[in-house]
């Protein structure tokens, strides 16, 4: 069964903490996203990938970087976590060509305290 | 103005009702029109994917795409209380990226 692993489901950490979320592929897919999930505000673009070693801002990049050093693994880093920071985490993969659509993986509930 | 609108509901309907969902979007250039189930805790996956305008029946389900009038529609048939759940349209140019509605909240009563 092919999957998006995310490292962690849940994760309390204090404001002002450099903080990391690790996403693992198992597909050999191309592109990775990392989305934040809000109510009301839907899925909101934070950054993506389309090869090792690329990125590319997306809606709401303010306060996160990213890096991707292997094909199958890219990495969310909140550098100084602050309480609007709280929030659900998706990682995504996808093929090249979009065909399939995304695999999401299953979140990680981020409390930033 | 947001690039996808859909109603963020929620949508209560007992079991066995006909659902019906609806996006609405501004951008001429989408191609590929998707849908996306999310149950609570839980990332989305992907339930169907059309391409330009007409319809795509799967088992209960069936997208409808109107270009024309940029109006994208997903119906569940018997519906069922596992079909609890929140659902995203998403539609695309092609290539890369998604742009997503808010999702529509769904609960089906037994």
């Amino acid at each position: 069964d092919v999957k998006v692993t995310q490292s962690s489901r849940y994760l309390v950490k204090r404001t002002g903490e450099k903080v990391f979320l690790e996403c693992v592929q198992d597909m050999d897919h191309e592109n990775m996203f990392w989305y934040r999930q809000d109510p009301g505000l839907g899925l909101r673009l934070i950054y993506f990938s389309y090869d090792v070693k690329m990125k590319e801002k997306g809606d709401i990049p303010e306060g996160y970087s990213v890096s991707r050093e292997k094909k199958e693994r890219f990495s969310l880093i909140l550098e100084s976590a602050s309480t609007n920071q709280t929030s659900m985490y998706l990682c995504a993969s996808s093929s090249e060509g979009l065909l399939g659509g995304y695999t999401f993986g299953s979140g990680t509930r981020l409390t930033v305290v | 103005q947001k690039e996808v609108e859909q109603d963020p509901g929620p949508l209560s309907v007992p079991e066995g009702a006909i659902v019906s969902l609806n996006c609405t979007y501004s951008n001429s250039a989408f191609q590929y029109f998707m849908w996306y189930r999310q149950y609570s805790r839980k990332g989305p996956e992907l339930l169907m994917y059309t391409y330009s305008s007409g319809n795509k029946e799967d088992g209960r389900f069936t997208a409808q795409v109107d270009k024309s009038s940029k109006y994208i529609s997903l119906f569940i048939r018997d519906s069922q209380p596992s079909d609890s759940a929140t659902y995203l349209c998403a539609p695309t140019p092609g290539g890369g990226k998604l742009t997503f509605g808010t999702g529509t909240r769904l609960t089906i009563i037994p």
